[in-house]
């Protein structure tokens, strides 16, 4: 367990609903970052929050937020789904801010399918 | 950019042998980091290893070993003694300071299955 939680685990939907996916980072973590994981992109990195502000933008698509707020958690909004969102979508949480090469941990992923 | 590269889509081994799993990566920053995580067919991304650039010593957590060698970019993975809860997807990833951005970059993966 890394101490990292996501919820739902499982989420299914239909194309053009909007889902919101939490995550609670690890104790004393102050960076969230999530990822995209489908088979034919790979483990695609979306966006990075530190102590409630963004910090990097990776490949995220506008139909996609996320915020983190006072508390650290974080939540991802997909919204106008389509049937190529379905995916493996991971937090994870790290101690430092962006500039800095500490590990992250991940958690046990949310998995989305839109029909 | 920073790259990372899995050449091995697939690697078998046997159980109690040792396997090295193979990670090349690509940047021109000097400060950065070197993770290897682990996703069984539950899903989960357990983090195994770090290297960090400016570490002189290779890693070591209990069967897992990162064979770093710098001039050649390259950071493999080492499973002594395998174990049949050892298969896995692998992945090699690197933080490191391009841009100033430190975004994570990480490998396609290997596939490691381990026989009995």
């Amino acid at each position: 367990d890394s101490g990292v939680t996501q919820t739902p685990k499982h989420l299914i939907t239909a194309t053009g609903q909007r889902v919101t996916l939490r995550c609670s980072p690890r104790s004393g973590d102050l960076s969230v970052y999530w990822y995209q994981q489908s088979l034919d992109q790979g483990l695609q990195f979306l966006i990075q929050y530190y102590n409630g502000e963004e910090r990097a933008k990776g490949n995220i698509l506008e139909r996609f937020s996320a915020q983190q707020f006072p508390d650290l958690h974080s939540e991802l909004n997909l919204s106008s789904l389509e049937l190529g969102d379905s995916a493996l979508y991971f937090c994870a949480s790290s101690h430092r801010d962006y500039r800095s090469t500490d590990t992250q941990y991940f958690g046990p992923g949310t998995r989305l399918t839109v029909l | 950019a920073q790259k990372i590269t899995q050449t091995q889509p697939g690697m078998f081994v046997q159980e109690k042998e040792a396997v090295t799993l193979d990670c090349t990566y690509d940047t021109s920053d000097q400060s950065y980091g070197l993770f290897w995580y682990k996703q069984p067919s539950s899903g989960e991304m357990i983090f195994l290893i770090y290297q960090g650039s400016y570490d002189e010593q290779n890693a070591t957590e209990g069967r897992y070993s990162l064979n770093f060698q710098k001039a050649r970019k390259s950071a493999n993975l080492v499973i002594s003694a395998s174990q049949l809860g050892d298969s896995a997807m692998y992945f090699c990833a690197m933080r490191g300071g391009t841009g100033g951005s430190y975004i994570p970059t990480f490998g396609r993966g290997t596939s490691l299955i381990v026989h009995p």
